[in-house]
């Protein structure tokens, strides 16, 4: 039962930009903590995709950049390309109960 | 790099214990934070716990009654068990580096829960 939620899908043609939104509560996202991205291409593990909200590690094009406000958050994938088909996952930390980490229900974004 | 490479059983029987290893090569378990995250078949990530190299561990709430860290620091490898397991304990077990972020990952193992 992830609570941060996202769509289940976006589409896009080649070159096109999408947003991926994550959308959390006062006692995640919006008390603060930062958001995380991961990308995982089928069969494989998820990978690191952006960091503390809008940092992309090394490796990571500028193509790919993220946003927080208040209970929510968002990735955005200019330029998209067709090796950009894969499931996003956003990553938070929870303080409800007695704290946890959580992750988004998943998003696959589809290069049409 | 630091890898890691997750062991498990394959298959366990509902109502057995699920154990799960995480060797790590490339770097030493000292100065870290180790977590454990499954992917049920088709479904989305659910982060387990962590464990830090002296032994201190946290839990997810959901299943922190059922749910055992330890570290092997002489080995470099620390572990997963979950007890009492169901069909729903059935999926991809990964083993991860740190947490906020999970910055490297095993590439998994799938436990599967049958009797």
């Amino acid at each position: 039962q992830s609570v941060l939620t996202q769509p289940p899908s976006v589409s896009g043609a080649p070159g096109q930009r999408v947003t991926i939104s994550c959308t959390g509560s006062s006692s995640n996202i919006g008390a603060g903590y930062a958001v995380y991205w991961y990308r995982q291409s089928p069969g494989t593990a998820p990978k690191l995709l952006m960091y503390a909200n809008n940092n992309r590690p090394s490796g990571v094009p500028d193509r790919f950049s993220g946003s927080k406000s208040g209970t929510s958050a968002s990735l955005a994938i200019t330029g998209l390309q067709a090796d950009d088909e894969a499931d996003y996952y956003c990553q938070s930390y929870d303080s409800s109960l007695s704290g946890s980490f959580v992750f988004g229900t998943g998003t696959k974004v589809t290069v049409l | 790099q630091v890898q890691l490479q997750e062991s498990g059983p394959g298959l366990v029987k509902p109502s057995e214990t699920l154990s799960l290893t995480c060797s790590v090569s490339g770097g030493l378990l000292s100065g870290y934070y180790w977590s454990c995250i499954r992917q049920a078949p088709g479904k989305g990530l659910e982060w387990i716990g962590y464990i830090h190299h002296t032994g201190a561990t946290k839990y997810s709430p959901s299943l922190k009654s059922r749910v055992t860290m330890s570290v092997d620091t002489s080995n470099n490898q620390f572990s997963l068990k979950v007890t009492s397991v169901t069909a729903a304990d059935t999926a991809v077990y990964y083993c991860a580096r740190d947490f906020d972020p999970f910055e490297y990952w095993g590439q998994g193992t799938l436990v599967t829960v049958s009797s």
